[in-house]
């Protein structure tokens, strides 16, 4: 696609709750990346696929939260038992390669606000 | 202490104004800088690369100072449409960045 495509674009989910977030990035690009952006902050890294590889979770906050990329394309970011502390914003980012010389093209992201 | 901080902002400033805008970071091995624009409730866009030599891309000036671990962004002749949030990035050669709080930018008529 033209470029990169996040679903749902809202998501509330009661407290408990497990939810799916679907991050489909332009054709072609290697790096796919996840962010959390809570309000009035600057986006915080979660995790980073080269290709179908996670080269670093590290920021990932804590077990409930996982992410794949089973064939190189589309990523799932999934967080079981919802907190309230998960809602924020959850960005996808995409880039052509590993490298950071060209920056990120970033989706629209996905406000999860936990109730 | 934050890896990247930006000035706290707000800055209000009259449309033809010049702003610039300052970063520091903290890790050593960045190797990659860049300026995104964020607009409200909008995903972050790249503005800028920046380069330590310097660059320019019309009204917007990066610099940036590795030794000092600064980096700037200037913005002449505002105008309206640049009021945003200006993120500050920074990275080593591959894999995560780490992103500043941002500086909020309103242009006013």
């Amino acid at each position: 696609g033209a470029g990169v495509s996040q679903s749902p674009r809202y998501k509330v989910a009661k407290r408990g709750q497990d939810v799916a977030l679907r991050c489909d990035p332009i054709s072609g690009h290697v790096s796919l990346f996840w962010y959390q952006q809570a309000l009035g902050q600057g986006p915080e890294f979660l995790t980073y696929f080269q290709n179908e590889a996670q080269l670093d979770k590290s920021g990932l906050p804590s077990d409930r939260f996982f992410a794949e990329r089973p064939e190189g394309s589309v990523s799932t970011l999934k967080i079981q038992r919802t907190q309230q502390e998960d809602s924020a914003v959850y960005l996808c980012a995409s880039s052509l390669d590993g490298s950071q010389t060209y920056g990120y093209t970033f989706g629209s992201g996905t406000r999860l606000t936990v109730v | 202490r934050k890896e990247v901080e930006q000035d706290p902002g707000p800055f209000n400033v009259p449309e033809g104004a010049t702003v610039a805008f300052n970063c520091t970071y903290s890790n050593s091995a960045s190797q990659s800088f860049f300026w995104y624009r964020q607009d409200c409730r909008k995903e972050p866009k790249l503005l800028m690369s920046v380069y330590s030599s310097g660059n320019e891309d019309g009204r917007f000036t990066a610099q940036l100072n590795r030794a000092s671990q600064y980096i700037s962004l200037l913005i002449r002749d505002s105008k309206l449409s640049d009021s945003a949030t200006y993120l500050c990035v920074v990275s080593e050669w591959a894999g995560k960045s780490t992103f500043g709080d941002g500086t909020t930018l309103t242009v006013k008529p």
